[in-house]
């Protein structure tokens, strides 16, 4: 199993544009969950999915924040505009339903907002 | 709501040295309790895990009891290695395990040769 795969690994990008990042987790995993690591704050939950379904997106920080799973092996977290406080490293994490035994992160995105 | 509070750090040993890394934990009911380690530039990796009162974690040469009287689960190894160095996070889960893990803030291990 290739693990959970995001993507970019890496993003420098100007403030006011749009910054999409995307996430592949573990197959036959039902829950999906992007956290956003900042020295600041630490480890933040911004939203996650079961079977698809969006179920607590109180962690969003903002409308400029939105996340899809439009389908069981894909998951896309989009922000609109950004702005430098966005600058963060986002992790992707899956888990199968009723994740008591740990979920499995991805290697992350470390974006940078100019 | 629940909370892991983690002991400050960096944490700096020499290379053999015995390590304890403190974790308490505030939650209704009953979670599972989890380490995970951070390696540089890289993604958390899932160390250990406990998920009922008096369990033992273990891996790697890490152990972690789950003690619900003191609400805590700290790390422990016996002899410590300058590849341990990373960040190290305590979580739990609720006792659905479908919302999300709590984590504490992490404490940032150094092992010096």
């Amino acid at each position: 199993d290739a693990g959970v795969i995001q993507s970019p690994r890496h993003e420098v990008t100007e403030m006011g544009q749009e910054v999409t990042l995307r996430c592949k987790p573990i197959s036959g995993h039902n829950s999906l969950f992007w956290y956003r690591q900042t020295m600041m704050r630490g480890l933040e939950l911004l939203i996650y999915f079961n079977n698809n379904v969006p179920i607590d997106d109180s962690g969003m920080p903002e409308d400029r924040f939105s996340a899809k799973m439009p389908n069981a092996s894909f998951s896309t977290l989009k922000i609109q505009p950004s702005e430098p406080r966005d600058s963060a490293v986002y992790f992707c994490a899956s888990s199968p339903i009723g994740g008591r035994n740990g979920y499995t992160f991805g290697s992350g995105t470390r974006l940078t907002v100019v | 709501g629940d909370s892991v509070t983690q002991m400050e750090g960096p944490v700096t040993l020499s290379e053999e040295a015995f390590l304890t890394i403190n974790c308490t934990y505030t939650a209704t009911g009953y979670p599972s309790l989890f380490w995970y380690v951070q390696y540089p530039g890289e993604g958390l990796q899932l160390l250990l895990k406990a998920t009922k009162a008096d369990d033992k974690g273990s891996n790697k040469g890490f152990e972690a009891t789950y003690r619900k009287e003191t609400t805590s689960f700290h790390l422990e190894k016996g002899s410590v290695q300058v590849s341990d160095s990373a960040v190290y996070f305590c979580a739990l889960s609720d006792l659905r395990g479908a919302d999300g893990l709590t984590f504490g803030k992490g404490t940032h291990l150094i092992i010096q040769p």
